[in-house]
């Protein structure tokens, strides 16, 4: 079955720590894209990946940072940086929108990160 | 900056009878829509979308329609189901005039529905 992998589910962190969220997918999208989201609010847009070893800011960028060395794979780091990291984070993907062809993304189910 | 809203923090509806979900947006450089519906603790699972050169798209019971003058858009659930009972959220891409162009999603706030047997 494809999809996309999002673990862990649950997340804990300590003050100072840095900690990494994966996303795997399998859809062979090229696209791969982190979301945050707060009780109340809609989804905003972290960092984004068109394609492999390229990576771009999205709207809330600070306190994270990704990395894509393969297309299957889009982990995110919550840095200590991030002061307020407590939300749930989204993974998805999506095929090549570059095409100008609106493409619908795919999500994982998410993983929840606490502070300790 | 909203740039999508979805008004309606939450919609209850009888089973069998139309649910309909709003939503506004304000950048007249969106061209794509879609709908997502959430449920708690999962990833948002895509329904439906329409392109910015079309007023209706339709799939099953679900249909979604645009009014670009209005910068509004709609889904309508028919006939309302219980397990339709979720949060549904909007979102809408734009896609450079320039060439550069990436899936970007900017999301309402979403609408909690409730289906009632």
């Amino acid at each position: 079955d494809g999809g996309i992998t999002q673990s862990p589910k649950y997340l804990f962190r300590k003050e100072g720590q840095n900690v990494t969220l994966s996303c795997e997918q399998n859809l062979n999208h090229d696209a791969m894209y982190w979301y945050r989201q707060d009780p109340g609010q809609g989804l905003r847009l972290i960092y984004y990946s068109q394609i492999v070893n390229d990576f771009q800011k999205g709207d809330i960028a600070e306190g994270y940072s990704v990395s894509r060395e393969k297309k299957e794979s889009f982990p995110l780091t919550v840095t200590s940086a991030q002061k307020n990291p407590t939300a749930f984070y989204l993974c998805a993907s999506s095929m090549d929108h570059r095409q100008g062809i609106g493409q619908p993304q795919h999500f994982g189910d998410g993983t929840r990160l606490s502070i300790l | 900056d909203q740039q999508v809203k979805q008004n309606s923090p939450s919609l209850s509806v009888q089973e069998g009878r139309i649910s309909i979900l709003n939503c506004d947006y304000t950048n007249s450089m969106f061209d794509y829509f879609l709908w997502y519906k959430k449920y708690p603790a999962e990833g948002p699972t895509f329904l439906i979308s329409i392109s910015s050169i079309k007023d209706k798209n339709e799939d099953g019971r679900f249909t979604v329609f645009l009014n670009k003058s209005a910068k509004h858009l709609s889904l309508h659930i028919v006939p309302s189901q219980p397990g339709d009972s979720a949060v549904y959220f909007c979102a809408a891409q734009h896609f450079n005039a320039g060439g550069t162009s990436y899936g970007k999603l900017t999301f309402g706030q979403g609408t909690i529905l409730t289906v009632h047997p």
